[in-house]
């Protein structure tokens, strides 16, 4: 069990500019959370998927942000454009029986917006 | 809205000594989670809290869940360094799988 593969791990990038994060959630996971910390704000739930379908995405700051999870292994978070204030640890999480398990979180993406 | 509040926010604390952290829920919760957190790093899970009156312990960590005071705990005894870190609690809303999280709690073990 490789656990949640994020990548990047650090993203450097110019306001402005499109970010494309990453994530392949545990084989056999049916639910794929994205996180957003911050000093100032904490952890941020942004958006869950439910097999594939994106189930509560109220967290979604704006319109910048996108999510998507085109099948069981795979999801991405864009932002477009970026901006300074969206400097943040990016995290995934998946999890199949959150009763006994929980959630297993990523590694994270850190983000940096210049 | 489900909110989750942890105090203290910073704990330092010297080894050997016992200390809690608190962790309340503002609505009713189906489940409760404690996750560790070092620094720059990701989160590990550390507990899942069912039902009222459930604890559960691991090494020098214990936990337990109030359901009807909205309450759970962290204990901590007999602080040893490695310990040190930021832990959170999270609450799961009935009827969907919200995952919100608390402050964290930085705890700092001084030898």
């Amino acid at each position: 069990d490789a656990g949640v593969i994020q990548s990047p791990r650090h993203e450097v990038t110019e306001m402005g500019q499109e970010v494309t994060l990453r994530c392949k959630p545990i084989s056999g996971h049916d639910y794929l959370f994205w996180y957003r910390q911050t000093m100032m704000r904490g952890l941020e739930l942004l958006i869950y998927f439910n097999n594939n379908v994106p189930i509560d995405d109220s967290g979604m700051p704006e319109d910048r942000f996108s999510a998507k999870m085109p099948n069981a292994s795979f999801s991405t978070l864009k932002i477009q454009p970026s901006e300074p204030r969206d400097s943040a640890v990016y995290f995934c999480a998946s999890s199949r029986n959150r009763v006994v398990y929980g959630y297993t979180f990523g590694s994270g993406t850190r983000l940096t917006v210049v | 809205e489900l909110k989750v509040e942890q105090n203290p926010l910073f704990l330092s604390m010297q080894e050997g000594k016992n200390y809690t952290i608190y962790c309340n829920y503002s609505t009713t919760s189906d489940r409760l989670y404690w996750y560790r957190q070092d620094p720059g790093k990701s989160l590990e899970s550390l507990f899942v809290l069912l039902s009222n009156g459930a604890v559960k312990q691991e090494g020098r960590l214990m936990a337990s869940l109030d359901t009807k005071a909205r309450l759970s705990t962290l204990h901590i005894t007999a602080a040893v360094h490695d310990l040190s870190a930021t832990y959170f609690c999270a609450a799961v809303n009935f009827g969907n799988e919200k995952l919100t999280f608390g402050t964290g709690t930085r705890l700092t073990i001084i030898p």
